[in-house]
């Protein structure tokens, strides 16, 4: 199986902050990597895919990179509601696997 | 707008079958180039996928649950299901099902049901 590594697994940080989330994967997946966002009590919601696709209603704050084995989700100027875990996923070979996750506290 | 509802049995006892069903409203489970999976979450950890399944019936199951996973089709119903035999309290989850939207290259999940608990107890 292809893991995911997440770093960190948790930081705080203040509205407005630039907030970045890095993603290493076992083995090359290419591109073939999604980011989610999970809200207390809520299923996982897309927000980038393909590494760097936006997905559509998603804000423009939030942004994906990389190739290969490292990845990063950007949030450019966190806002309230910003403050969840967020998680990636690669596609790039079966099993699809996730990992294990970036919480995003109040400072 | 499509949207996906999980129903099935909130409690299973040891060594009994979770059975559970996702029914898709806003779109046919038939379209030929979308795979429909299940995955879950235990309470306070993270997300693994359980498989997919093809409107064709073609499946794909994670190695770790292969033995003991059933995923099917009802196209008339517009439904995709889930059985888990032999479960253990490790089984204990929240279970989301979910579309595998596709480019035709890549793939990601979405959108994905509200999520239904099934605690595993006696």
């Amino acid at each position: 199986d292809i893991q995911l590594t997440q770093s960190p697994s948790s930081l705080s940080a203040s509205v407005g902050d630039r907030v970045t989330i890095t993603c290493r994967a076992s083995q090359s997946i290419n591109t073939y990597l999604n980011w989610y966002q999970q809200k207390p009590g809520k299923a996982p919601n897309l927000l980038i895919y393909v590494a760097s696709t936006l997905q559509s209603g998603v804000p423009p704050r939030f942004s994906g990179s990389g190739s290969g084995t490292d990845f990063t989700l950007t949030i450019s100027s966190l806002q309230p509601e910003d403050f969840a875990i967020y998680y990636c996923q690669q596609n790039n070979m079966t099993p699809w696997t996730f990992g294990q996750g970036t919480k995003v506290e109040i400072k | 707008q499509l949207q996906l509802q999980e129903s099935g049995s909130g409690l299973v006892k040891p060594s009994q079958t979770l059975s559970l069903t996702c029914t898709v409203s806003g779109g046919s489970i038939s379209s030929g180039i979308y795979s429909w999976s299940w995955i879950r979450q235990p309470p306070g950890r993270g997300l693994e996928w359980i498989g997919y399944i093809y409107h064709s019936g073609s499946t794909n199951y994670n190695p770790s649950l292969k033995s003991r996973v059933t995923i099917s089709v009802d196209r008339s119903k517009n439904q995709f299901s889930l059985k888990l035999s032999s479960v253990t309290a490790a089984d204990t989850a929240v279970y989301y099902c979910t579309r595998d939207a596709t480019d035709g290259t890549s793939n990601w999940f979405d959108p994905w049901g509200q999520g239904t608990l099934v605690t595993v107890s006696s």
